[in-house]
């Protein structure tokens, strides 16, 4: 069966400082990848997404990057963290990008930025 | 934007069915409408989606009208476990985007 993972769970950071957050899925090949960032009590924002090793497009400009160096890893990094990329972030994971494919999330990193 | 409206809480006893409704009025011919659950501090867990047949899973059943312009989820035997923020979403497709909103609050009571 497919799972997913994300780490660490819990991260505090000064600002200033870079970040990266890593995501990892197995039990499927060539899965597509989001990375979400929800803030509190707000709704999920998607941040950026892959379709393959190298393939990132990004939905909203910020202060952030995604990688994607290998077909199951997916990574989430800063230069310099700002007081407003406090939040929670979320990994998923879908067959394709047809509209009948649900995503599937990893159980977040909680980002606190001080 | 979201494209789904549905109320901000509910509450459920015990062991009864919980049916959550969602509007989702302007959903076009080809978007799902699907179903999410968050329960504090964890990721969203996918519950189950449809797009004009109702459907059934080892969580829960939805049923779509024949208009496509609402749903309701159905969790047949509320449990404790089941107390969480339920989101209805339509996928706007393309990389398969999910604009999750502020979902209901689901209170299963004792």
């Amino acid at each position: 069966s497919q799972t997913i993972h994300q780490w660490p769970a819990t991260l505090v950071q000064p600002v200033g400082s870079p970040l990266s957050l890593e995501c990892t899925v197995e039990g499927t090949s060539n899965p597509n990848l989001y990375w979400y960032r929800q803030a509190a009590g707000r709704g999920l924002q998607l941040l950026f997404y892959s379709v393959g090793i190298g393939q990132i497009s990004s939905e909203v400009p910020q202060n952030l990057s995604a990688s994607r160096p290998q077909d199951r890893q997916f990574i989430l990094s800063s230069k310099k963290l700002l007081l407003s990329d406090s939040g929670f972030y979320l990994c998923a994971w879908s067959e394709g990008a047809g509209l009948n494919q649900p995503q599937h999330f990893g159980d977040g990193t909680r980002l606190s930025i001080l | 934007d979201a494209k789904t409206t549905q109320p901000p809480s509910m509450d459920c006893a015990e062991g009864r069915a919980a049916n959550l409704p969602c509007n989702h009025s302007t959903i076009s011919g080809n978007e799902y409408v699907y179903w999410y659950r968050q329960i504090h501090s964890q990721g969203p867990q996918y519950i189950i989606h449809g797009l004009k047949n109702n459907e059934t899973n080892e969580m829960a059943s939805l049923i779509i009208t024949e208009d496509r312009k609402s749903s309701t989820l159905i969790l047949p035997h509320a449990t404790l476990r089941d107390t969480a923020v339920y989101y209805c979403i339509v996928n706007l497709g393309g990389a398969n985007n999910l604009f999750f909103g502020t979902g209901t609050r689901l209170t299963v009571i004792p």
